[in-house]
């Protein structure tokens, strides 16, 4: 079945620490996201992708980087410089950016600090 | 700014009941309108979109409506099943920048069918 996965589906970090968290889609899709959900809040974009190797930040970018070296694959790193990382992050695909279809998310990763 | 406000914040309602979720824009230009379905530890999933020109439009027991003039939106859902608790959210695309069309969230409704 075609659909995005995304892995860990709970990842803690230490302080100091930078963690990755994965995000893979088999839909053949061209543009890639990834939102963080904190409780009580809208879905916010860090980064987004409408190509293979090239990437945009989003709303809330600080703290977090991607790479997209393949179109299957968008993983975000969750830096040391991300003071407040404990959220529900989730990735997304789309055909193309900004056409009617909708974006398909996967089931997420949840971010705890230790 | 664009903003999305979804009411009410959280309902709960006895299974077989009806209920009606609500969704206000302030979002300019308008693009389309899609209500997602977020059960609890996964990601959103999508029930229906609206373009300028639908004022209503149904998938099942959920019906989807648009007023592009008020600039609101409601979901209603028919005949509540317990697989109907979830949040449901409200996302309205706006307009090009640089390149990227827009997407504003809700905050979403959280809804509990009761047994």
């Amino acid at each position: 079945d075609g659909g995005i996965t995304q892995s860990p589906k709970y990842l803690f970090r230490k302080e100091g620490q930078n963690v990755t968290l994965s995000c893979e889609q088999n839909l053949n899709h061209d543009a890639m996201y990834w939102y963080r959900q904190d409780p009580g809040q809208g879905l916010r974009l860090i980064y987004y992708s409408q190509i293979v190797n090239d990437f945009q930040k989003g709303d809330i970018a600080e703290g977090y980087s991607v790479s997209r070296e393949k179109k299957e694959s968008f993983p975000l790193t969750v830096t040391s410089a991300q003071k407040n990382p404990t959220a529900f992050y989730l990735c997304a695909s789309s055909p193309i950016q900004g056409s009617n279809q909708p974006q398909h998310f996967g089931d997420g990763t949840r971010l705890s600090i230790l | 700014k664009n903003q999305v406000e979804q009411s009410p914040q959280s309902l709960i309602i006895l299974e077989g009941k009806n209920c009606t979720l609500q969704c206000n824009y302030t979002v300019s230009p308008f693009s389309n309108l899609r209500w997602y379905k977020q059960d609890t530890g996964r990601g959103p999933v999508s029930l229906t979109i609206m373009t300028f020109s639908e004022n209503t439009k149904s998938n099942g027991r959920y019906t989807a409506t648009l007023d592009a003039d008020t600039k609101q939106s409601s979901l209603h859902i028919t005949a509540s099943q317990l697989s109907d608790s979830a949040s449901y959210i409200c996302v309205v695309r706006g307009s090009m920048n640089s390149g990227y069309s827009t997407l504003t969230f809700g905050k979403g409704t959280m809804l509990l069918v009761s047994p």
